[in-house]
């Protein structure tokens, strides 16, 4: 079946670096999405993706949908403490989500 | 304008007993999908449900476990004689309206079920 594989699994960066996370499939996409989860919460929707090679912004938030529709890679720029969290890839029909990028900040 | 509703926030059953997760959909959404989330892990499709209908079960396991989205009231979740695996959380989500699954779906808070 598709599998989502995300990197790096977590990632501990100071306040105010840019982050880069991305997520690779073994089989084509045709939509990708970017999901931020809080403790003790439920997924939010950060970004939607539906063409090969498209890139969207969302404030401070860039994804970009492979041009091999494989792959797509979501960057965070001037990180800030309320960016920790874990962050989710899914794709297509039934959203099969990879395991997270759990991002901490360091004070 | 309420989201997601799911209760309860946190259930704890001893093996074999059952236990019934709800979800109430946001105003005006009739698609309903449940997920289960392991420790450490993604969240895993479950089912997809419209009102009264079943549209979608191919993530639930074949046994123990069922779904109902009735006309009426919120959408439930039915484990019956739980085993310690079925300790995780099931989250709930709702879209408006299904013109491919990627509809933006909106997710409750999730219901952590533990088996003692």
């Amino acid at each position: 079946g598709q599998q989502l594989n995300q990197s790096p699994q977590s990632m501990f960066i100071q306040e105010g670096e840019d982050v880069s996370m991305n997520c690779t499939s073994s089989s084509i996409f045709n939509t990708w999405l970017w999901y931020k989860q809080d403790p003790g919460e439920g997924p939010v929707l950060l970004i939607a993706l539906y063409k090969a090679g498209e890139l969207t912004s969302n404030g401070r938030l860039t994804a970009q949908f492979g041009i091999t529709r494989k792959d797509s890679f979501l960057n965070i720029s001037a990180s800030i403490p309320s960016d920790v969290g874990i962050y989710f890839c899914a794709g297509d029909d039934k959203i099969i989500f990879g395991k997270g990028t759990r991002l901490h900040i360091l004070p | 304008n309420a989201g997601v509703m799911q209760n309860p926030r946190h259930l704890v059953r001893r093996r074999g007993q059952e236990a019934r997760l709800r979800c109430s959909p946001m105003k005006g959404h009739s698609h309903v999908y449940w997920y289960r989330q392991l420790p450490e892990e993604g969240l895993k499709f479950m089912v997809y449900l419209q009102k009264e209908n079943i549209i979608d079960e191919s993530g639930m396991p074949k046994e123990r476990f069922s779904a109902e989205f009735p006309k009426e009231g919120p959408s439930i979740l039915r484990i019956q004689q739980v085993v310690r695996g079925d300790s995780a959380a099931y989250f709930c989500a709702s879209s408006l309206q299904r013109t491919g699954y990627t509809d933006t779906q909106y997710f409750g808070p999730g219901t952590r079920l533990t088996v003692l």
